[in-house]
């Protein structure tokens, strides 16, 4: 069965804190992503990588970086949170057009 | 660029009551599309895909035409159920891997 997984479901840091975000896929995918999504703005794309230690810039990639050293793990960080980065975070990974997707993070940045 | 619209919801339902979640695209050639369901407390799954044009993809009841002629892919139900209440997300892909989602339709139906 498909699986893809995340660090936490749920998760609260402070302004300016470094924050990671962890997610494995179990199915030697090539592709994964990460999503912010926002009510009413949908899934916005972040970051995504097309093979280890390779990632191309999304549509909102400003105050993130990602890091992908092992092909299962992809790795979303956020260099100094902001209250604006409070957001649910989905991972997702791909094979033949399809994405799967984690449970997501909902993060809260007081 | 690669853009998709889809209806805002949300919608409310009555059981059995049919569904239609409209979505349309702008594309440059021929790209695949999608449609995508949330349920509640979880992240996305595939509900069913087209990849060219006049396919039908279908899943679990539901169905969409890929319509290149009017460059649709709209949803439909002939009945829904309580357990349908989620929500939904068309998205194409285009000639990279990345895809493009509709800001989703929320459905709620009512026993």
């Amino acid at each position: 069965d498909v699986k893809v997984t995340q660090s936490s479901r749920y998760l609260v840091k402070r302004t300016g804190e470094k924050v990671f975000l962890e997610c494995v896929q179990d199915m030697d995918h090539e592709n994964m992503f990460w999503y912010r999504q926002d009510p009413g703005l949908g899934l916005r794309l972040i970051y995504f990588s097309y093979d280890v230690k390779m990632k191309e810039k999304g549509d909102i990639p400003e105050g993130y970086s990602v890091s992908r050293e092992k092909k299962e793990r992809f790795s979303l960080i956020l260099e100094s949170a902001s209250t604006n980065q409070t957001s649910m975070y989905l991972c997702a990974s791909s094979f033949a057009s399809e994405q799967y997707f984690g449970p997501g993070t909902r993060l809260t940045v007081t | 660029g690669n853009s998709v619209t889809q209806m805002e919801g949300p919608v409310t339902l009555s059981e059995e009551a049919f569904l239609t979640i409209n979505c349309t695209y702008t594309a440059t050639g021929y790209p695949s599309l999608f449609w995508y369901v949330q349920y509640p407390g979880e992240g996305l799954q595939l509900l069913l895909k087209a990849t060219k044009a006049d396919d039908k993809g279908s899943n679990k009841g539901f169905e969409a035409t890929y319509r290149k002629e009017t460059t649709s892919f709209h949803l439909e139900k002939g009945s829904v159920q309580v357990s349908d209440s989620a929500v939904y997300f068309c998205a194409l892909k285009g000639g990279s891997e990345k895809l493009v989602f509709g800001k989703g339709t929320k459905l709620t139906v009512n026993p």
